[in-house]
């Protein structure tokens, strides 16, 4: 199973939005709604932001939103805060109990 | 406090064998779907595998990069989770983290146990 295709970097300005892209194919992204995307700061582990797509766990702030299309989906930040720099990763069930992660974008807020 | 925290990361030569744990509390390993989900440096994250929980079935599932090498298991009186690695090869070195399963996403984290095969 092939990594999700992320790209490297992304980056904005205070009060921007930036979005990330995770492209899969449809044995992953484009056939199950069971994408997560995760951030994580230095020397931390990941926290969940998103879950199946487009749904934010309790105390994720709405500036996080997320959807899919096909086989690519995107996450946005909007309002960039100096929090936000960090890095992104997705995920996406694979089918057969199998998960596939994202190769991860590291966020600067300039 | 839901709260998950690994431990066990070494030093470990090519060949050798490692048992990573993962102490987890606020909640029942038994009730949960638990993976072990690996980082390994200038990479990325790697999905390691899964233990359902027993009213799932209790399937186990593993990566192809660590399948008939390592072994998940849980020990429900202790409310613990381990991972037991053998055969190790350099490539395994990561950060080995575990984590709990909802909806097809990982909801909770420990902050990762290291683990470096080296000579």
């Amino acid at each position: 199973q092939s990594a999700l295709t992320q790209p490297p970097s992304a980056s904005g300005s205070p009060g921007q939005s930036v979005t990330i892209s995770c492209t899969g194919t449809s044995s992953d992204v484009g056939g199950y709604n069971y994408v997560s995307w995760y951030q994580q700061h230095p020397g931390k582990g990941p926290k969940l932001i998103i879950s199946e797509v487009s749904k934010r766990p309790s105390g994720v702030p709405e500036r996080f939103s997320a959807c899919k299309s096909g086989n690519t989906a995107s996450l946005t930040v909007s309002g960039l805060q100096s929090d936000d720099e960090a890095d992104y990763f997705c995920s996406s069930y694979a089918g057969n109990n199998i998960y596939v992660f994202g190769t991860g974008t590291k966020v600067t807020v300039l | 406090e839901v709260q998950l925290v690994e431990s066990g990361g070494d030093l470990v030569k090519p060949g050798g064998s490692l048992r990573l744990s993962c102490a987890a509390s606020g909640f029942s390993v038994n009730d949960a779907w638990m993976n072990w989900v690996r980082q390994i440096p200038g990479v990325g994250l790697e999905w390691v595998g899964l233990i359902k929980s027993k009213g799932n079935g209790g399937t186990i599932d593993y990566g192809a990069p660590v399948k008939g090498r390592f072994i998940i298991s849980r020990d429900d009186s202790k409310n613990m989770l381990y991972l037991q690695m053998n055969s190790l090869k350099t490539e395994d070195t990561a950060v080995y983290y575990c984590t709990t399963e909802l909806s097809g996403a990982l909801d909770m984290w420990g902050q990762g146990t290291m683990v470096t095969v080296s000579s």
